[in-house]
């Protein structure tokens, strides 16, 4: 059980245009979900904290008109990196977890981005 | 504020060998959660181990075996018998009562095993 997707697994898009990543949870509720991103040989750094029903909740540093997050459901949470430049080119990976259980995180996947 | 540090860049064996792979954090709480994974080349991340503050015993599974110590703020990472397949990056990561449980990773350990 606890099984987490993300579509799509890569994406290839032109500099300036928007590409949408979603992070599905297969087989149970996610109350919560986070996002992180991935640069090349560099650690998992965490973007933002959603939460179903309500606004995301960004970290220092991350552009929240530039990354929209949407967790309009129990199921499912997108990542939308608006006017994509080659610098937004990563591996950007999805978690999610259950109510009241926020330790116990179930990874996507994840989707590589390259952006031209 | 958390932080956790993994010092090993990458570390290189030869099969058979066993490898330890150190791990230091720091938090303020006294309620929080480390973990283990292991991330092959595809990148998926392969969850390996959760261990809360309160449980300080050590953790056998198979080849791997983890050593908690609060007293050194360690959570160290043993492969015994290293194998080729166990070529891949280990990262440790901690997650605080505070703030949600949101999981902080270290910089990670590139483990290459040589046959």
């Amino acid at each position: 059980g606890a099984v987490v997707s993300q579509h799509p697994s890569r994406v290839i898009c032109k500099s300036g245009t928007s590409v949408k990543i979603e992070c599905r949870s297969l087989d149970f509720q996610a109350t919560t979900m986070f996002w992180y991103r991935q640069f090349p040989k560099q650690s998992l750094m965490l973007m933002a904290t959603s939460n179903e029903g309500s606004k995301a909740t960004y970290e220092q540093g991350v552009e929240k008109d530039k990354f929209l997050i949407n967790h309009a459901s129990l199921t499912l949470s997108t990542l939308t990196v608006t006017s994509a430049h080659p610098e937004d080119s990563s591996f950007y990976i999805c978690s999610a977890s259950l109510e009241g259980l926020s330790y116990e995180q179930y990874f996507g996947p994840g989707t590589r981005l390259t952006v031209t | 504020a958390q932080k956790v540090t993994q010092a090993q860049t990458e570390i290189s064996v030869v099969e058979k060998e066993d490898v330890t792979l150190d791990c230091v954090y720091e938090t303020r709480d006294t309620t929080y959660y480390l973990f283990w994974y292991k991330q092959p080349p595809s990148g998926e991340l392969v969850f390996l181990i959760r261990r809360n503050s309160f449980d300080e015993q050590n953790e056998i599974s198979g080849r791997y075996s983890w050593n908690f110590q609060k007293s050194t703020s360690s959570f160290n990472f043993t492969i015994t018998a290293s194998q080729v397949v166990d070529s891949a990056v280990y990262f440790c990561a901690l997650s605080e009562d505070t703030g949600g449980f949101k999981t902080i990773f270290g910089a990670g350990t590139r483990l290459f095993v040589k046959a």
